[in-house]
């Protein structure tokens, strides 16, 4: 099974600053054929589903503001919120299906104003 | 528009056995992948099980033989059949669709807790 680590698992981050939240997959879960990499994010609020923020690594999903951004390859990936808002706390997931079953998710980051 | 609301959630004892239901509007059931994921009271996001829209299943290692996964064509709903539970399986428990075939999970319904205890 293919492990996901996020890092770290907190982040307080001053509203209208930058939030970088790191995952690292076990394996990559790039796919040569076709150059994509099989990685999603999403966002947890208290007492919320998980909504889908982007996913092939860096396609942000309809609706979601482009103050959110994913990158990486490979191994590794980053979410950036390039200036959090208020209404952006939440933890925060990383999931792969490049090598499923099992579906892998990372331990999730929690996502705080300082 | 496309939703999908859970059921069947509630107190059970340990050993006993609890069926919920996803209900989806908006899209149909046997066309797509759709799983189970849970996740226990303040922890991260377990994937429990999935039914292909060809009728595959396949379960997460902690569940196997002990979850049913399954779906009603006619009333386009999924179920997940859980018996000889635990405490341990005390979650919250969602269904996704999967956009992509295999692929990442959207939407989620809103979620129903089991909790296990006795």
């Amino acid at each position: 099974d293919i492990v996901m680590t996020q890092s770290p698992d907190s982040l307080a981050v001053s509203l209208g600053e930058r939030a970088t939240i790191n995952c690292k997959s076990s394996q990559s879960v790039l796919y040569s054929s076709n150059n994509r990499n099989y990685l999603a994010w999403y966002q947890q609020k208290p007492g919320q589903p998980p909504k889908l923020l982007i996913y092939w690594a860096s396609t942000r999903e309809s609706g979601v503001p482009d103050r959110f951004s994913g990158s990486g390859s490979g191994t590794d990936f980053t979410l950036t919120i390039s200036s959090l808002q208020a209404e952006d706390v939440a933890v925060y997931y990383c999931q792969q299906y490049y090598s499923v079953p099992p579906y892998t998710f990372g331990q999730g980051t929690k996502l705080e104003i300082k | 528009e496309v939703q999908l609301v859970e059921s069947g959630g509630g107190l059970v004892q340990p050993g006993g056995s609890l069926r919920l239901a996803c209900a989806a509007s908006g899209f149909t059931v046997s066309s797509n992948y759709m799983s189970w994921v849970r996740q226990a009271p303040g922890k991260g996001l377990e994937w429990v099980s999935i039914i292909y829209s060809g009728g595959s299943t396949y379960y997460a290692d902690s569940v196997k033989g002990r979850f049913t996964i399954s779906r009603d064509n006619s009333k386009n709903t999924l179920y997940l059949q859980m018996n000889t539970l635990r405490a341990e399986d005390t979650a919250v428990y969602y269904c996704a669709r999967s956009r992509v075939a295999i692929g990442y999970f959207d939407p989620w319904g809103q979620g129903t807790l089991v909790t296990v205890s006795s």
